[in-house]
């Protein structure tokens, strides 16, 4: 059964620093990866999606790559903003219309 | 282009009553699905619809039933209410054959039971 494990659990940092968000997942046989964002009281936004023959994706200050035999995704966050405040959730396609999430990583970026 | 909407925002139900969550889409997907989310968890899967008139059951379907008449709706249905499904959820729509298209999630309904 695939299980999607995201660490830390939460991180507080100064605005302005670079950070990686972790995730782990436990059956290297997936279709894809997507890193969602969340705000408080809202639904989930797409941020990247990583298809399973991809090794990373960029879009502006956010980079996710993907070890598909390692298990692991990191989302790479460059000079965070108090506006990158936010839950971030690790998604794993595992084939059969079925997506796995993880509980997610709630940043918070102090100003 | 509203995306995918969602019916009520809120809802507080007592142990034993039934309701409906609407949930709507406009861009012609044909894949939508229901994720409940509680503290502390991911998303986990309802139930989900391949095209209308085709529905099958998620990681936790016990307590709910859906139908999907048309392209656009898939109501979720919760029979007999209990105080563990105490929990916010989402609907979800994407295409079937596009791998590089995400899943378009509507805003939520957090819903109560006592």
């Amino acid at each position: 059964k695939q299980e999607v494990t995201q660490i830390p659990a939460a991180l507080s940092v100064p605005e302005g620093e670079n950070l990686v968000l972790n995730c782990s997942f436990t059956d290297s046989a997936i279709y894809n990866l997507q890193w969602f964002r969340q705000d408080p009281g809202k639904g989930l936004t797409s941020l990247l999606l990583i298809q399973s023959s991809q090794r990373e994706q960029t879009s502006g200050r956010l980079n996710a790559s993907l070890d598909k035999s390692s298990g692991r995704s990191t989302l790479y966050i460059a000079a965070s903003q108090p506006g990158d405040s936010a839950t971030y959730l690790c998604a794993v396609n595992t084939g059969g219309f079925k997506t796995i999430f993880g509980a997610g990583t709630r940043l918070f970026v102090k100003a | 282009n509203a995306g995918v909407t969602q019916t009520p925002k809120f809802q507080v139900l007592k142990t034993g009553q039934s309701m409906t969550l609407q949930c709507a889409q406009d861009m012609n997907h044909e894949y939508m699905s229901w994720y409940r989310q509680d503290p502390g968890m991911g998303l986990r899967l309802i139930h989900y619809s391949v095209g209308a008139g085709i529905t099958d059951q998620g990681e936790v379907p016990n307590g709910y039933n859906v139908s999907r008449s048309t392209t656009e709706d898939f109501p979720l249905r919760l029979l007999s209410a209990a105080p563990s499904q105490t929990s916010v959820y989402f609907c979800a729509s994407s295409y079937l054959d596009r791998p590089t298209d995400t899943q378009y999630f509507g805003p939520g309904t957090r819903l109560t039971v006592l």
